[in-house]
């Protein structure tokens, strides 16, 4: 069975400071990665995501993660932050069927 | 213009009572998605449909039936309910159902069992 870890609970970083969130996954096969976001009051929205090729993908509002398969890992990365930011952060992934198996989620909290 | 509705956005209800939850996707997508989100904010799948048939099933309660009567809505009923099934349930839906796609999500409906 698939699962994933996030190890950053709740992070708070001041504006233009950089971000990297990190994200482990367990499972035997060929893994799709994912990362959604959930701003405050709203509905999960996909940042990016990998399946296949350059393992560095780049994202909306320059978010980019890079699929390092040795590590098992998908961290996120995003050079400078900005308030609007601030949101939970979740990174899931898919085998071979398409249910999400998601991690617990990371709060981001971006200071003026 | 929503792609992907949910109503109620918060229902609360008393223990035992029964209780559905609607979504309706306007992307012309084939498979439809319900998650439940806890009160630490994890997420797990329920169920899946492609095309109104049963894909995914994870080991929910027979208390939760999931019915889709076209392959634009999936609705969500609890029979039952209990304190444990406090949760927001978010509905999701993706082209065709395979592991790479992006899955769209609604806004959650958000369910207070008292």
């Amino acid at each position: 069975a698939q699962s994933v870890s996030q190890h950053n609970h709740h992070v708070i970083l001041s504006e233009a400071a950089s971000l990297e969130l990190g994200c482990n996954y367990s499972y035997g096969g060929t893994v799709n990665l994912f990362w959604y976001v959930q701003y405050p009051g709203q509905h999960l929205q996909l940042l990016l995501k990998y399946f296949s090729g350059d393992p560095l993908v780049k994202g909306i509002k320059g978010f980019e993660a890079e699929f390092i398969k040795s590590k098992f890992s998908f961290n996120l990365r995003k050079p400078s932050v900005q308030w609007s930011d601030t949101a939970e952060y979740f990174c899931a992934v898919t085998g071979t069927a398409s249910k999400l198996t998601f991690g617990t989620g990371t709060r981001l909290q971006v200071t003026l | 213009d929503t792609a992907v509705s949910q109503t109620p956005k918060y229902l609360v209800t008393q223990m035992g009572n029964d209780k559905s939850i609607k979504c309706e996707q306007n992307l012309g997508h084939d498979t439809m998605y319900w998650y439940k989100q806890d009160s630490k904010k994890f997420l797990k799948i329920m169920f899946s449909y492609n095309n109104k048939e049963l894909i995914i099933n994870e080991t929910v309660p027979n208390r939760f039936s999931p019915k889709s009567p076209d392959k634009a809505h999936l609705n969500l009923h609890i029979n039952s309910l209990e304190l444990g099934d406090s949760a927001v349930y978010f509905c999701a839906s993706s082209q065709e159902g395979t592991a790479q796609e992006t899955q769209y999500f609604g806004p959650g409906t958000r369910l207070l069992v008292l």
